[in-house]
């Protein structure tokens, strides 16, 4: 049972370099959800998905797309990178929406 | 530039004493509260929750104080151990007319430093 897990741990792209980040939960659960946490600070809300199917806006979506490919999976695509969106990226899952969040061991994103 | 979240508030305690670390939250609609503990390099773990119709929970080690008309919760810590040395994070999720927005928002974190 390996929880949340996230690939790749370490990216550095160029500016106006694509990818995308792949999370993905073995616990059942119906919600995830993608934060970034920037140097000495609390997460910040990305987008996140309630169940499967559904996708919706957090705190900070701009530059960022997600993807719910089915119940296990939630991935992050950032189209067109900038320097601001370096971060750490987490990926989280919970049971319904407002149940404790399971979070991943995170990805260092470092764009130059 | 203003350097905004990057002096968190720290706390040094010694093994074997009791911690408190405080949060104050902002939105009174919130409902639901969670304590995550997070330690260098990985994500936040979760240690307790706690939701609105509660003033204490308790689960081994730690308890969780809520006190709505202030808007203030705690987390304590008995006989705090050099493992414990972490940033603690409180989040709140809001709640408005019964449907969850699901979104946790997260206060800047506490510095827990425990000295042998």
């Amino acid at each position: 049972n390996a929880g949340v897990t996230q690939t790749p741990k370490f990216q550095v792209l160029k500016t106006g370099q694509s990818m995308t980040l792949q999370c993905a939960q073995d616990m059942n659960h119906n919600s995830m959800y993608w934060y970034r946490q920037d140097p000495g600070m609390g997460l910040r809300l990305i987008y996140y998905s309630a169940s499967e199917g559904t996708t919706d806006k957090g705190e900070v979506p701009n530059g960022y797309n997600v993807s719910r490919l089915n119940k296990r999976e939630f991935s992050l695509r950032l189209e067109s990178a900038a320097p601001s969106q370096t971060s750490v990226y987490f990926c989280a899952s919970s049971e319904a929406l407002d149940y404790e969040q399971y979070f991943g061991p995170g990805t260092r994103l470092t764009v130059t | 530039g203003e350097s905004v979240g990057l002096h968190l508030p720290t706390l040094s305690v010694q093994e074997g004493d009791n911690s408190i670390i405080n949060c104050a939250y902002s939105n009174s609609a919130s409902d639901y509260f969670i304590w995550y503990k997070q330690e260098s390099g990985k994500g936040p773990q979760f240690i307790i929750d706690i939701r609105s119709n509660m003033d204490k929970r308790q689960g081994q080690r730690v308890t969780v104080l809520l006190n709505k008309t202030v808007k203030h919760l705690s987390l304590q810590i008995a006989a705090t151990q050099p493992g414990d040395s972490a940033v603690y994070f409180c989040a709140e999720n809001v709640n408005a007319g019964g449907t969850s927005y699901g979104k946790l928002t997260f206060g800047q974190g506490t510095i827990l430093t425990v000295h042998p």
